[in-house]
């Protein structure tokens, strides 16, 4: 499986942007880059995925670079409900492995 | 709408007991399922996936074994729990026609194994 590299943890101000930066030097022309996020004692939950170009969604955007070596996770309006694991997943197949993701805490 | 329910939320065995964890989804015919453990803070591990009844394929060697005997229905098995396998499990679906597509998670089951 392709890997990813992600951050440990990030702050962010509530009410401010949250960029979470991903990595994946090794991505084949196939994988899907897909982000997931978990609350604690809870399953994980699905924020975005893409494959090339820019994706946005309700719940956040996903940019890639050009050479789709790394991409970045954006919240846009952090609140304290998106305190959460993100995890930045490559998906070519069926299965999808999970890294240790970035924790992310929300200061009101 | 497709709904996943996995069974029981919460459960403590003695090492060496059997388990069983239940997965079924509903709204939705053929779809990839998945078995996952997460350990005390820790990352999650893919332990089996199907991508059809009777299909079978495992991430870890382990003293876990999982079966699909129905199209929407995923079971975790143990014949003899290790304090090792205490975690929180999870099961999750995604559509058997998009292997790109997102997986949905249940809201887990977690063992303790005293």
């Amino acid at each position: 499986d392709a890997k990813t590299t992600q951050p440990n943890s990030m702050e962010s101000n509530e009410e401010e942007p949250v960029h979470l930066p991903c990595n994946h030097s090794t991505i084949s022309g196939t994988d899907y880059i897909h982000w997931y996020r978990q609350l604690p004692s809870q399953g994980p939950e699905y924020v975005i995925h893409g494959l090339t170009s820019n994706v946005n969604n309700r719940m956040a955007s996903l940019a890639i670079a050009e050479d789709r070596k790394s991409s970045t996770l954006i919240l846009h309006r952090a609140t304290l409900r998106d305190a959460a694991v993100y995890y930045c997943i490559l998906r070519d197949d069926y299965k999808l492995s999970f890294g240790a993701g970035t924790t992310v805490t929300v200061r009101a | 709408s497709q709904t996943i329910h996995q069974w029981p939320a919460t459960l403590v065995q003695p090492v060496g007991s059997p388990l069983s964890l239940e997965c079924t989804v509903e709204g939705t015919s053929n779809p990839n399922l998945y078995w996952y453990r997460q350990a005390a803070g820790r990352g999650l591990q893919l332990l089996f996936y199907s991508v059809g009844i009777g299909q079978i394929s495992s991430e870890v060697p382990q003293n876990l074994s999982a079966s699909r005997p129905q199209d929407r229905q995923f079971i975790l098995s143990s014949k003899k729990l290790l304090l090792s396998d205490s975690g929180f499990y999870l099961c999750a679906w995604s559509a058997g026609t998009a292997n790109t597509g997102e997986l949905f998670f249940g809201e887990g089951s977690r063992l303790t194994v005293l």
